[in-house]
Order: C-alpha cells, then sequence, then structure tokens
C-alpha cells in the first residue's frame, strides 16, 4: 500500500462545483502540503501544514482551502472550481530530522488529476 | 524569492547517449538540492539530494549530480541513458533562511528513443 494516498485519482467536474481531494499518510509524519503540477510551471506549492493546528498559505492559495482533520489527513478544497484549476494535484508529506531541521525532501502521492469543464 | 531554473524543458536522445540535465538556483545561502523524477503515469520520486559534503553526489539507477556552489547550479548526469529512463526530470531547492520550503523549477521531460 503506498505511504501516501490520495483520492479520488481523477475527476472531471464543471465550472462552480465543489471539489475535495483527500490525502491520508501513514508515514507519521506531522507536515504536509498540497501542489499543484502544470506543463512546464514545475509544481507550485497551494497550501501546507506542519501540524494539525498549524495552516499555511502556499505561493498560489487563491480559490483553494485546506483543512487538517487529523496528523494523517490533509484534504484539499475547491469551494467553486474554475477552468483554470484544471491541473494535477499532489499531496506530499516531509519530516523533521534529528536536530530539529526539515531536510525538505518531500514524499508524494500518486496525483489527483482535475478536469473542470 | 528563491527560484529555480532549468532550461532544457524537452530532451530527446538515443539510447547509451550521455545526459545532461541543467539546472540553476537563485539563492545565495545555504541550500539542500534535490532530483525528483516523475515516470509517466506516476508520482515524483526522490532521484537523488545534496545537503553537505562531497559535491558530486550519486544517486539512483545510475544518474548523480554536481553542486557548483560558484555557478548556483546542481546538473544531473548520467553516461548512458536507458529507455527506461523516458520520464519528467525536475530539480528542486530549499534553504533553510526561507522556511525549507521547496522550491521546483519547471521540469524537463525526457525521452530516450529504443
Amino acid at each position: 500500500d503506498a505511504d501516501v494516498t490520495q483520492t479520488p485519482r481523477n475527476r472531471i467536474t464543471k465550472t462552480g462545483k465543489r471539489i475535495m481531494l483527500e490525502c491520508s499518510q501513514t508515514k507519521g509524519h506531522d507536515r504536509m502540503y498540497w501542489y499543484r503540477q502544470d506543463p512546464g510551471l514545475g509544481l507550485r506549492l497551494i497550501y501546507y501544514s506542519f501540524d494539525v493546528k498549524d495552516i499555511n498559505k502556499g505561493e498560489i492559495s487563491d480559490g483553494y482551502s485546506v483543512s487538517r482533520q487529523a496528523q494523517a489527513k490533509f484534504s484539499l478544497s475547491l469551494e467553486s472550481a474554475i477552468p483554470n484549476q484544471t491541473a494535477l494535484y499532489f499531496c506530499a508529506t516531509s519530516d523533521l530530522r534529528a536536530g530539529g531541521a526539515d531536510t525538505g525532501e518531500l514524499f508524494f502521492g500518486e496525483g489527483s488529476r482535475l478536469t473542470v469543464l | 524569492a528563491q527560484s529555480v531554473s532549468q532550461h532544457n524543458h524537452h530532451v530527446i536522445l538515443s539510447e547509451a547517449a550521455s545526459l545532461e540535465l541543467g539546472c540553476n538556483y537563485s539563492y545565495g545561502g545555504t541550500v539542500n538540492l534535490f532530483w525528483y523524477v516523475q515516470y509517466p503515469g506516476q508520482h515524483l520520486q526522490l532521484l537523488l539530494k545534496y545537503f553537505s559534503g562531497d559535491p558530486l553526489v550519486k544517486g539512483i539507477k545510475g544518474f548523480e549530480a554536481e553542486f557548483i556552489k560558484s555557478k548556483f547550479s546542481f546538473n544531473l548526469r548520467k553516461p548512458s541513458v536507458q529507455w527506461s529512463d523516458t520520464a519528467e526530470y525536475f530539480c528542486a531547492v530549499n534553504s533553510v533562511n526561507a522556511g525549507n520550503m521547496l522550491t521546483f523549477g519547471g521540469g524537463t521531460r525526457l525521452m530516450v528513443k529504443p
């Protein structure tokens, strides 16, 4: 089983609909992230959370919201989807190494492909 | 803000050819450097990483990368590519002073012809 699981893997929806992408992890990591991938733009950070009570905006948070329901669960919502949110979305986790420094190494889920018509 | 540039967006090689993918970043502080690979239809996975020490880093599947601090570069190399190396490659950088958040380059799509 994957350590970082995303659902759904594929979703087609219409403009204006509310969409939730879910992520759960069994790695025991405190830190979780949502990225979107677009061709030629690499991965861009939407939101991140360093623990259950900590939520932070990333580079491109407009139009998105998140919820950290538990250490292992981090969901991404599009309140009113629009076509330019069509993308591949990745959840990722990271951990602190000894000494308290985050190495920055990320562990990714398999992605959720979202198409907004 | 830090940024990461991958100048080659698409690379096509024949099997056994040598590979070098460029990566430059724009941050002068202490950085950690990564190369991730995304095989078709799969999630990103770590290929190799540099934190400190020997600037020549060896990763999985015969890949290596060299950190040249004076050039702000971390180029990925492989002496002889295989068809199975067809994938998209992402360079990523983080720095302590930027909260250890990873910044990704735009990716390089490699196609290896059999």
